[in-house]
């Protein structure tokens, strides 16, 4: 079964760091990228961020709110994507999903969620 | 970017009513095209990638069409669980980017 396990959000202080982790299980991380996601209370699903597998460079792309204070990346060896989030906003407060997202080799994108963890920014 | 004009916001439908939510993107993005449900307070499910094919387990009454610029998202005769918001996404380019969402509500 595939599961993805989000943690490490909580209260921060704006200008802070935070850094979320994504641990999963159930399939092969390596083949695949993934993706962070949020959602603001009350508001719509954003997509966040996107890292490669390997085998497509382990390269990463970022949405503008976030670039330059986002980094993304990956560790295969114990299948954990992570979300480091420095210089954080009020307005990055939501729920953080993390996704698997294997576009380019396959058909597994965005079809398995984590349950999200809520991020608050505020003094 | 890529805009994804989602229609409409908001409806109102009967239990057995045939429902389409639209999709319009700015420019052509293929097929790369996913429809969500969410429900309240839940983690949003795929039902439709590649424009039109549908996620294993996802009931037939739900179906995706449409390329290049137009999409829908059909549920042919809704049922009390379907009364959800519904999203969808668009891969083909970065950002990756949503419509603002069609919340379905009971009539």
């Amino acid at each position: 079964e595939v599961q993805l396990v989000e943690s490490g959000g909580g209260l921060v202080q704006p200008g802070r760091s935070l850094r979320l982790s994504c641990t999963t299980s159930g399939f092969t991380f390596g083949d695949n990228g993934m993706s962070w996601f949020r959602q603001a209370p009350g508001k719509g699903l954003e997509w966040v961020s996107f890292i490669r597998n390997k085998a497509y460079g382990g390269t990463a792309n970022y949405a503008a709110s976030v670039s330059g204070r986002f980094i993304i990346s990956r560790d295969d060896s114990k299948s954990i994507a992570y979300l480091q989030m420095n210089s954080l906003k009020t307005e990055d407060t939501a729920v953080y999903y993390c996704s698997r997202d294997g576009r380019g080799s396959n058909i597994n994108y965005f079809d398995s969620w984590g349950q999200g963890t809520l991020v608050t920014v505020s003094s | 970017d890529i805009q994804m004009t989602q229609s409409p916001s908001a409806m109102s439908a009967s239990v057995g009513d045939r429902v389409t939510i639209t999709c319009r993107a700015s420019q052509g993005i293929n097929n790369h095209l996913v429809w969500f449900q969410q429900k309240p307070g839940k983690v949003p499910e795929r039902l439709i990638y590649a424009a039109s094919s549908l996620q294993s387990g996802v009931p037939s009454r739900f179906s995706g069409s449409g390329s290049g610029t137009e999409f829908t998202l059909t549920i042919s005769s809704l049922q009390p669980e379907d009364f959800a918001t519904y999203y969808c996404l668009q891969h083909n380019s970065y950002p990756i980017t949503f419509g603002q969402g069609t919340r379905l509500e009971i009539k």
